[in-house]
């Protein structure tokens, strides 16, 4: 079975300083992965998408970025966050050798909090 | 603009009810539908997925849709208080991303 890995949990960070999120997908190969950022009382905001290592593709603009250094792992980064960074940052997985590249799953989360 | 729209709520619907919520899109060229179960403070959950026009039906789900419309909807049977959970409504939009509606916030009254 397909398993998808998110960490931190929780992160507080102070204004200015730098991001790194991590996400893993186990189970399956060449998986489309995703990163999604939910706010306060708000909807699913699509950041960034990955068909393949080193393949992004971004959605706003922002001062975040994401990578995919190997085909199950992808990090989303910041070099200094801002106060509109925190929210719920959630990694999806789709495709791949074990599912429908339609059907996204999504890892824990990680709860981020600017001050 | 592509969008998804929902219902805030909040629904609140007794204990052993049929509880209703409702999905509308804008983008016709959308082919799948998804409804994700959303509990505070946890990621979202996959609970249905349909592709074609009418039904689908597990457990106590039942997912419609009607692409004429552009609605989609989730039927609750025999509520129940774990159920009470926001639920997001997604469609595809071109090959590999989803529009995602803000939600509807479902209550079961015990």
């Amino acid at each position: 079975s397909q398993t998808i890995h998110q960490w931190p949990a929780t992160l507080v960070q102070p204004v200015g300083s730098p991001l790194s999120l991590e996400c893993t997908v186990e189970g399956t190969s060449n998986p489309n992965l995703y990163w999604y950022r939910q706010a306060a009382g708000r909807g699913l905001q699509l950041l960034f998408y990955s068909v393949g290592i080193g393949q992004i593709s971004s959605e706003v603009p922002q001062n975040l970025s994401a990578s995919r250094p190997q085909d199950r792992q992808f990090i989303l980064s910041s070099k200094k966050l801002l106060l509109s960074d925190s929210g719920f940052y959630l990694c999806a997985w789709s495709g791949g050798t074990s599912g429908r590249s339609d059907t996204q799953y999504f890892g824990p989360g990680t709860r981020l909090t600017v001050l | 603009q592509k969008e998804v729209e929902q219902n805030s709520g909040p629904l609140s619907v007794p204990e052993g009810a049929i509880a209703s919520l409702n999905c509308t899109y804008s983008d016709r060229g959308s082919q799948s539908f998804f409804w994700y179960r959303q509990y505070s403070g946890k990621s979202p959950e996959l609970i249905m997925f349909i592709y074609s026009n009418g039904d689908k039906e597990d457990g106590r789900f039942t997912a419609q849709l009607n692409k004429a419309s552009q609605y989609v909807s989730l039927l609750i049977r025999d509520s129940q208080p774990s159920d009470s959970a926001t639920y997001l409504c997604a469609v595809t939009s071109g090959t590999y991303k989803y529009i995602f509606g803000t939600g509807t916030r479902l209550k079961v009254l015990a």
